[in-house]
């Protein structure tokens, strides 16, 4: 089955600082590449998501790159803010009936 | 905007008994899901529900799991009885369509298992 991998595990930033985070796939056959948010005690919110047939997708300060050949995904954050501290976990689905797999999360930390 | 909704929010329950998680999916969804997370931990899939029926279940979903939409509006969890390794934070979500369609969680249902 599908595996997703996701770096790192925590990233500390300073307020204003970009943050990137990183995760890789497995199954090639894999073409929805969706960011959830998730706030402690809270339920995983999307923020931006791609399909396997765009490179790059970006919302106001987050933006999303895609690699297929590479099979690898990023989410960027521009002008982080305290409010951006969260858990967000990638994932990975082959469409059908749209089963996620989800990376392992990275806990972002901004610092004012 | 709709949101999926979950009762309860938390649920405490012994060893061996039966709990029933309840989900209100989005209205004009037709794909619903059901996840876990542990603690600390990524959120793992469940089982997927399309047209009455389990489209796809993972190997957490075995004979202890059923899943039923009983009405035009609830989709429901039922660990038959439960074990302390149960307790876990379960998020419903729904879909609209087959294929990348993007899915909306559900706040979770806190199982706590003593």
């Amino acid at each position: 089955g599908e595996n997703v991998e996701q770096h790192p595990s925590t990233l500390s930033v300073q307020e204003g600082d970009s943050a990137v985070i990183k995760c890789t796939y497995s199954d090639s056959a894999s073409n929805y590449f969706p960011w959830y948010k998730q706030e402690l005690g809270k339920r995983p919110q999307l923020i931006i998501d791609i399909r396997s047939n765009v490179g790059e997708k970006k919302d106001q300060r987050i933006a999303v790159t895609l690699n297929k050949t590479a099979k690898h995904f990023s989410l960027h954050i521009t002008e982080t803010q305290p409010e951006d501290s969260a858990v967000y976990f990638c994932a990975a689905s082959k469409g059908g009936y749209s089963t996620l797999t989800f990376g392992k999360g990275t806990m972002l930390l901004v610092s004012p | 905007e709709p949101e999926v909704t979950q009762t309860p929010s938390h649920q405490v329950t012994q060893m061996g008994q039966e709990v029933i998680l309840r989900c209100v999916p989005i209205s004009n969804h037709l794909y619903f899901y059901w996840y876990r997370q542990i603690l600390g931990q990524k959120v793992e899939f469940l089982v997927s529900f399309y047209n009455n029926e389990i489209s796809e279940k993972s190997e957490i979903f075995d004979d202890q799991f059923s899943v039923e939409r009983p009405d035009g509006s609830n989709f429901t969890l039922k660990i038959r009885s439960t074990k302390l390794e149960d307790s876990a934070m379960y998020f419903c979500a729904s879909s609209y369509g087959q294929g990348p369609y993007e899915q909306y969680f559900g706040p979770g249902t806190r199982l706590t298992v003593t």
